[in-house]
């Protein structure tokens, strides 16, 4: 069973400048989270998606957004890049029906560096 | 606001030996706990949880301990093997904000020497 894929792995933006990260859930899954990994932060929650709606936001600016598309698909946007939005971007899958126990499924991130 | 921490940044620990990992939180209305391993270049994977409704859950050689009443929770690796080397997060969540809204702690690298 294919795993939770993130593209691009690694990408170089510089500020002011908008990005779309992308992640493919494992088939099946309707649930898609998106974290933020700082090395200060740890992992902060910026929002999941179940079945193409939002259905939870974590506290973070509108300049971060995300959508879910019909197949599960999820992309995160972040437009109006800040230095400090230099992270990894974990993306993360469930089952998301019944009985959701918060057992994710994460993918290996998109790592942006902003300069 | 770090609702869930763990204090300590790094353990080292002999092969064989028991591992400690040791996490705290501050709100009350977490249910569910859960501990997450990661290894360099990968996404974090799932190791164990447990329910607020219960103190001890086992899988192997892995155990974790919730105290609710000093709001701390524990993984116990026994007995340590190095390809236990990792970063352990421990992260809690509550029903009311959702069970995919996981608060992380800010992770404990292990490592197992041989």
């Amino acid at each position: 069973k294919a795993g939770v894929t993130q593209t691009p792995r690694y990408l170089i933006k510089t500020r002011g400048q908008q990005v779309t990260l992308s992640c493919s859930p494992i088939s099946g899954h309707r649930s898609v989270s998106w974290y933020q990994q700082t090395p200060g932060q740890g992992l902060q929650f910026l929002f999941e998606y179940f079945s193409e709606t939002q259905r939870n936001k974590g506290n973070f600016p509108g300049r971060f957004s995300g959508r879910q598309f019909s197949n599960s698909r999820s992309e995160m946007n972040v437009s109006t890049l800040e230095l400090g939005d230099s992270a990894l971007y974990l993306c993360a899958s469930s089952l998301g029906a019944g009985i959701n126990t918060g057992e994710l499924f994460f993918g290996e991130g998109s790592r942006l560096t902003v300069l | 606001d770090q609702q869930v921490k763990q204090n300590s940044p790094s353990l080292s620990v002999q092969e064989g030996r028991i591992s400690i990992l040791n996490c705290d939180y501050t709100n009350s209305m977490f249910d569910y706990f859960l501990w997450y391993k990661k290894y360099p270049a990968e996404g974090p994977t799932f190791l164990i949880s447990i329910s607020s409704i219960k103190d001890k859950n086992e899988d192997g050689r892995f155990t974790v301990f919730l105290n609710k009443s000093a709001k701390h929770l524990s993984l116990h690796i026994v007995p340590s093997q190095p390809g236990d080397s990792a970063v352990y997060f421990c992260a809690a969540s509550a029903y009311t904000t959702g069970a995919n809204n996981l608060f992380f702690g800010t992770g404990t690298r292990l490592t197992v020497i041989p």
